[in-house]
């Protein structure tokens, strides 16, 4: 069984505020790892694709960084909305089962 | 259009019920999948379907039977579920599996079952 980690598992920030989360997941054997946003009641919407390590993608304000070599990947968002809110997962695919391994994700709340 | 459509939203069934969840997408994507999620936990993938064949079952009970008629629809076929099924189900889709998850998936927004 894969251990994939989100960090925190909520956050509260207000309007404004530059925010960033943590996917960690196994250093060896990466394939691929995705970022999806998650509001309620909506599907679940894919953000990023990261297959490289040192890639760096951007959307908006929202950017992600990947480290395959140390296992983790940083979802920043800045100048936060209330419509940011929503939960961020991560999903790590490994390169021996590639069968993607979902973290339980960050909610974020973003106050006016 | 960009939407993957899941009927029903919601679904109440007993054990001894049949039912089946759908799954639609005009996007000409080749590869569905199907994953469950129950509360408090991430989603599981449950199969992958590429070019309306099965390509990955992840030992999922033979009570959940997959279906791809054609390339826009996928099924879930429920038979003699157990309470501890109750989940929400979600389907996705993406241009192709050729190369693994390395495509962008779209989802729908799930079907919540409950079995009583």
């Amino acid at each position: 069984i894969l251990n994939v980690e989100q960090s925190p598992q909520s956050l509260h920030v207000q309007e404004g505020d530059s925010t960033n989360f943590t996917c960690s997941f196994p250093s060896s054997n990466f394939y691929a790892l995705h970022w999806y946003r998650w509001e309620t009641a909506k599907s679940p919407e894919a953000l990023f694709v990261m297959t490289l390590n040192g890639d760096e993608k951007k959307k908006g304000r929202i950017s992600a960084t990947l480290n395959t070599k140390e296992g983790y990947s940083y979802l920043y968002i800045k100048g936060s909305q209330p419509e940011d809110s929503a939960t961020y997962l991560c999903a790590f695919i490994s390169g021996g089962s590639y069968i993607p391994t979902f973290g339980r994700g960050t909610s974020l709340i973003v106050h006016p | 259009d960009t939407e993957v459509t899941q009927t029903p939203k919601h679904l109440v069934m007993g054990m001894t019920n049949k039912k089946s969840l759908k799954c639609e997408q005009h996007m000409g994507h080749r590869a569905m999948y199907w994953y469950k999620q129950k509360a408090k936990k991430p989603p599981e993938l449950m199969f992958v379907y590429s070019y309306e064949k099965l390509s990955i079952n992840e030992s999922v009970p033979s009570r959940f039977s997959p279906e791809c008629p054609n390339s826009s629809l996928l099924n879930l076929h429920l038979h003699a579920l157990q309470p501890e099924d109750s989940a929400l189900y979600l389907c996705a889709s993406s241009q192709d599996y050729t190369g693994g998850f390395k495509n962008i998936q779209y989802f729908g927004a799930g079907t919540r079952l409950s079995v009583l």
